[in-house]
């Protein structure tokens, strides 16, 4: 069964550092998302991605963050100056169609531990 | 910008006993989807509501739509210690799904 992988599982890095999440979205899906999760809360919009542009991106994706596809298959997230606030989990997903048509398949999520 | 509120947000039951979760908005909704998260997990989809009354039934889960489409409701009837996990509702567009707090069920066996 097709499904929406993610690198690292598991990633440990100092306050300020660059840190690049990895997606590789299930190929027939057309639009991209990423979520994250802080431990023991909600799972929170991030952004979306479809035509090869941001097609959306909540309050929380501010100028330390931006997504790139840059070959047909990679889908990453990069947050150019990490803070301690940013550890949480990161899910990418993917979907055939819009958000409100049909289903989000996530990844298993990227592990960002800033100390 | 768009909310959902969920409740309750824990809910602790034993096993056998049933459970329901209640999805609200403000404001008339497009569609609804429910997701599940295991612990330690991601979400997976369980379902999306798109009719006013809509009901929809998967084993022993029933998923309701409200007539007003600003509510909805998820009930697990005879809970198994395999329905553990978080389960979340989500509205939005075409762009972006936005998620309420979820409700956590832990099952006593």
């Amino acid at each position: 069964e097709p499904e929406v992988t993610q690198t690292p599982s598991h990633q440990v890095t100092q306050m300020g550092q660059e840190v690049i999440l990895r997606c590789v979205p299930i190929s027939n899906h057309l639009y991209f998302y990423w979520y994250r999760q802080i431990l023991g809360q909600k799972v929170e919009f991030l952004v979306s991605f479809y035509n090869n542009e941001i097609s959306e991106k909540s309050e929380i994706f501010d100028d330390q963050f931006s997504v790139e596809r840059p070959d047909g298959s990679n889908f990453t997230l990069k947050i150019r100056s990490t803070k301690l606030e940013d550890s949480a989990m990161y899910f990418c997903a993917s979907s055939v169609q819009g958000a409100d048509t049909g289903e989000l398949f996530f990844g298993e999520g990227s592990r960002l531990t800033v100390l | 910008g768009q909310q959902v509120m969920q409740i309750p947000q824990y809910q602790h039951v034993q096993e056998g006993e049933d459970f329901t979760t209640y999805c609200n908005s403000s404001t008339t909704l497009s569609n609804i989807q429910w997701y599940k998260q295991r612990p330690g997990g991601h979400p997976v989809f369980l379902i999306q509501l798109v009719k006013s009354g809509e009901v929809k039934k998967q084993k022993r889960l029933t998923f309701q739509f409200g007539e007003a489409k600003k509510n909805s409701s998820l009930h697990i009837t005879a809970t198994q210690t395999t329905d553990v996990g978080t389960y979340f509702c989500g509205a939005g567009n075409n762009r972006k799904l936005i998620w309420g707090l979820g409700t956590s069920l832990a099952v006593n066996p």
